[in-house]
């Protein structure tokens, strides 16, 4: 199972909306849907956002959004805050392979 | 309230195996639905999934790393083991272990411990 492909880096002005995206293949991403994204300010622990596609754990705002099409997985932040700066992993669990794979990480800055 | 905390060695010597434990509390290993698994994160790069261990002692590996680890639990401590063989130095990183409950956010690793850097040098 490879890593989930996401883009190094992606920025957005306060107030805007960003867009990561993570993207495997019709054996992974496309045909699972145990996707989950992940905060991680820097020095600190992950934080989980968003589970199984779209679901957000309670305490997350809804600002945080996911979802997927195809082979590609995508969390959206809407109305960006200075606070929203960090890396942000995807992950995918298989039942096929019964483990999980994280994506490369997406450096998230706020302009 | 769930927490988890890891520890161990903070240096490790080439060829040594690497033993970290996690304590964690606020949750039963043997609720059916629960697990805790290992992740780590070499510096500056991404997060890497290592082992997972379910209520029932269904234990599951990384396929890349599976014949160098080695995952067991002691319910009655509220820990989990995470032994590594054969260490290298390309295995530096921070080590985390991460709970996960089926029955709340199935797949998804929803409360880290705070994570514990182990460096691999002679």
């Amino acid at each position: 199972q490879s890593a989930l492909t996401q883009p190094p880096s992606v920025s957005g002005s306060p107030g805007q909306s960003v867009t990561i995206s993570c993207t495997g293949t019709s054996s992974d991403v496309g045909s699972y849907n145990r996707v989950s994204w992940y905060q991680q300010p820097p020095g600190t622990a992950p934080k989980l956002m968003i589970y199984e596609v779209s679901n957000r754990p309670s305490g997350v705002p809804d600002r945080f959004s996911g979802s997927k099409s195809g082979n590609t997985a995508s969390l959206t932040i809407s109305g960006l805050q200075a606070e929203d700066e960090a890396d942000y992993y995807c992950s995918l669990y298989t039942s096929s392979s019964t483990s999980w794979v994280f994506g490369g990480g997406t450096k998230l800055t706020v302009l | 309230q769930i927490t988890l905390k890891e520890s161990g060695p903070t240096l490790v010597k080439p060829t040594q195996t690497l033993t970290l434990t996690c304590t964690f509390s606020g949750f039963s290993l043997s609720t059916s639905g629960v697990g805790v698994g290992w992740i780590r994160q070499p510096p500056g790069k991404a997060l890497e999934w290592l082992a997972l261990i379910y209520w029932d002692d269904d234990k599951r590996y990384s396929p890349s790393l599976k014949s160098r680890l080695t995952i067991t639990k002691d319910t009655s401590k509220n820990q989990v083991v995470l032994t590594m063989t054969n260490m290298d130095p390309v295995d530096t990183a921070t080590y985390y272990c991460a709970h996960i409950d089926y029955g709340d956010a199935p797949g998804a690793f929803d409360i880290w411990g705070q994570g514990t850097m182990v460096t691999v040098s002679s």
